[in-house]
């Protein structure tokens, strides 16, 4: 699985956008991206994923760049509930056994 | 219920001590996981089931540690003669098909704290 680099923390305010970015240089042709994130003392959450194209849902939108050595999450409207950590992983779809975690993004929304 | 529900919540066990952490995954679910969370890390994962069947535990970290989940539905995770080392919290997570790759098929339990003293 590929490795993901992500900032240590981020700051938002609340009611903008915030823009999780994350790198995964050694992405292979058939790693997806997925995005979870873990708010303070509760499971993981899952929030989005994709492999070459944009994905929206009703939580966030990725955008993956063409060349898929990096992504960005984006929160449209961040509230104070989406403080949370934001965890990039590169999952192999033919060996989808584990998921390899990394430190992820601490975010904070202030008000 | 809805979700994963794992017990107990806490748990603090003296050095020495066995202990066992219960998960209940999401009714019919085929794929159940145990991962460990050491404080300000990502999860660690530590075994699959599909099943009743412990299909990976590579990370298992030591003999210590032996998960079952015979009837395909319940599982427990044991801990044999807990260190401090082991002091975490332990996460389940079940899906409903096969593939771990299923995006938002995996649901992750609140995690069951364990502090060794």
């Amino acid at each position: 699985d590929a490795k993901t680099t992500q900032p240590t923390s981020m700051d938002c305010a609340e009611g903008r956008a915030a823009n999780l970015p994350c790198n995964h240089s050694t992405i292979s042709g058939n790693e997806y991206v997925y995005w979870y994130r873990q708010i303070h003392s509760q499971g993981p959450q899952y929030i989005i994923h994709g492999l070459k194209n944009n994905e929206t849902n009703e939580m966030a939108s990725l955008i993956i760049t063409e060349d898929r050595k990096s992504s960005t999450l984006i929160l449209p409207h961040a509230t104070l509930r989406d403080t949370a950590v934001y965890y990039c992983i590169g999952v192999n779809a033919g060996n989808n056994r584990k998921l390899i975690w990394g430190l992820g993004t601490s975010l904070a929304v202030n008000p | 219920g809805a979700g994963v529900s794992q017990s107990p919540r806490y748990k603090v066990a003296k050095r020495g001590q066995d202990v066992a952490l219960r998960c209940d995954p999401i009714s019919g679910h085929v794929s159940l996981f145990w991962y460990q969370q050491a404080l300000g890390q990502g999860p660690e994962f530590l075994t699959y089931f599909q099943n009743e069947a412990q299909l990976d535990k590579s990370g298992l970290p030591s003999d210590r540690f032996f998960a079952e989940r015979p009837e395909g539905s319940v599982s427990t995770l044991k801990i044999q003669r807990t260190q401090q080392e082991d002091s975490a919290v332990y996460l389940c997570a079940s899906s409903a098909t096969k593939r771990q790759v299923s995006g938002n098929t995996i649901y992750f339990g609140e995690g069951s704290w364990l502090t060794v003293v």
